[in-house]
């Protein structure tokens, strides 16, 4: 059974760092790609960007190039979206998504809260 | 930039039919563009239906179809049901591993 396992949800300041996770099993995960989607409280779903575990591949969204940084270590079949500073705008829920081998997303994480807060 | 218009929002009256949208702002969509369709309850993950534009996803009921009307994409639920009352998105892929998100349609079931 293929499963996208996230991240705990996160409490953090303004200016802090963080680093969350999605963890693939029940396929390989070096042959697929892994999506960021984040959601604002109240609002849609975007695509932040996507990587391909395999290579480390990564592609941007241009709303959300330089903002963040994904990486994966393909040794733990695990992706991570990464924040060097945060900011209270990226109080959100992350979901990671894989790309199936066609151009969709066919399987979702449970998403990661991350409240930035004073 | 590319955007991809939905609906705000839509209403149902239980057992009817209902079509939902998804537009480009410049331009047409076409399969080309591979439009996929989510569903999405409050405090759940999205749950994916729809995908190269009219293949169902494993387990999604039948009532759900995809296709193109004329220069969009589209979603119809026949002989809707009270817990299609969720958010929809569709997506279109650009190309060169970029993907663009519509807004949402929130839809009632009333």
């Amino acid at each position: 059974e293929v499963q996208l396992v996230q991240s705990g949800a996160e409490v953090k300041k303004p200016g802090e760092s963080l680093k969350i996770s999605c963890q693939g099993s029940g396929y390989t995960f070096t042959t697929y790609w892994i999506a960021w989607v984040r959601q604002m409280p109240g609002k849609g779903l975007e695509w932040m960007g996507s990587i391909y575990p395999g290579d480390s591949d990564t592609i941007y969204s241009p709303s959300f190039q330089g903002q963040v940084t994904i990486s994966a270590d393909k040794s733990i079949s695990t992706a991570y979206l990464q924040w060097s500073s945060l900011k209270a705008s990226n109080t959100a829920i992350y979901y990671c998504a894989r790309r199936s081998s066609g151009d969709h997303f066919d399987y979702w994480g449970q998403g990661t809260l991350v409240t930035v807060s004073s | 930039q590319n955007v991809v218009t939905q609906e705000p929002s839509f209403s149902v009256s239980p057992g009817g039919t209902v079509t939902l949208t998804c537009g480009l702002s410049s331009g047409s969509v076409s399969t080309k563009y591979q439009p996929s369709w989510y569903q999405q309850t409050p405090g759940q993950a999205p749950r994916t239906l729809i995908y190269s534009t009219n293949a169902r996803s494993s387990g999604v009921p039948d009532r759900f179809s995809g296709s193109i009307l004329g220069n969009k994409a589209a979603l119809t639920i026949t002989g809707a049901q009270a817990d299609d009352e969720s958010e929809y998105y569709c997506v279109l892929y650009m190309g060169s591993g970029i993907w663009v998100f519509g807004g949402g349609t929130k839809l009632t079931v009333l």
